[in-house]
């Protein structure tokens, strides 16, 4: 069966340093891999979404970058942090060319003080 | 704008009643509909969902019910239990699933 991580599972960062949040997927091959951002109080934001290795869509412009070095692998980064990325990040997969059923991993709280 | 809207931000119902989350929708385009269930600092687990070319889909006591002329689907969850009570995001996408757009969240207590 498929599994995914996430890690960290919790984070505080100050203003201006900068973050890397790791996703990775087991059981499958070649998964369609996203970055959704939850702020308090709102519902899920699509960030980034990548169908193959170095492949990235970028949905919304901001201070956050995403990469894909390896096939169940998906990073999320920036070098600066705001006060603003604070919210909970979520990595989900998806079966390429399956239903449209997206799966999340267990998410990550980042706190930017 | 907010193509995917779930006005109702809490629902209370009783142990053993059914539970009527709604979600409307405002793109015509949406053609695969699914609802997913979020306890608080996890992730959504999948729930339920239903293409658009059918008006229903059951899954034990979770039922999501579509009306495409009025842009609306609904989650019955018969009969309710204490581990129910979470957040239910209702998430809609076109051909191809790579953008999921969800509604807001409606948070459900039930109550013993």
């Amino acid at each position: 069966s498929q599994t995914i991580h996430q890690w960290p599972a919790t984070l505080v960062q100050p203003v201006g340093s900068p973050l890397s949040l790791e996703c990775t997927v087991e059981g499958t091959s070649n998964p369609n891999l996203y970055w959704y951002r939850q702020a308090a109080g709102r519902g899920l934001q699509l960030l980034f979404y990548s169908v193959g290795i170095g492949q990235i869509s970028s949905e919304v412009p901001q201070n956050l970058s995403a990469s894909r070095p390896q096939d169940r692998q998906f990073i999320l980064s920036s070098k600066k942090l705001l006060l603003s990325d604070s919210g909970f990040y979520l990595c989900a997969w998806r079966l390429a060319g399956a239903a449209d059923t997206q799966y999340f991993g267990p998410g990550t709280r980042l706190t930017v003080l | 704008d907010q193509q995917v809207k779930q006005n109702s931000p809490s629902l209370s119902v009783q142990e053993g009643r059914i539970s009527i989350l709604n979600c409307d929708y405002t793109n015509s385009m949406f053609d695969y509909f699914l609802w997913y269930k979020k306890y608080p600092a996890e992730g959504p687990t999948f729930l339920i969902s239903i293409s658009s070319i059918k008006d229903k889909n059951e899954d034990g006591r979770f039922t999501v019910f579509l009306n495409k002329s009025a842009k609306h689907l609904s989650l019955h969850i018969v009969p309710s239990q204490p581990g129910d009570s979470a957040v239910y995001f209702c998430a809609a996408t076109t051909g191809g699933g790579n953008k999921l757009t969800f509604g807001t969240g409606t948070q459900l207590k039930v109550e013993l």
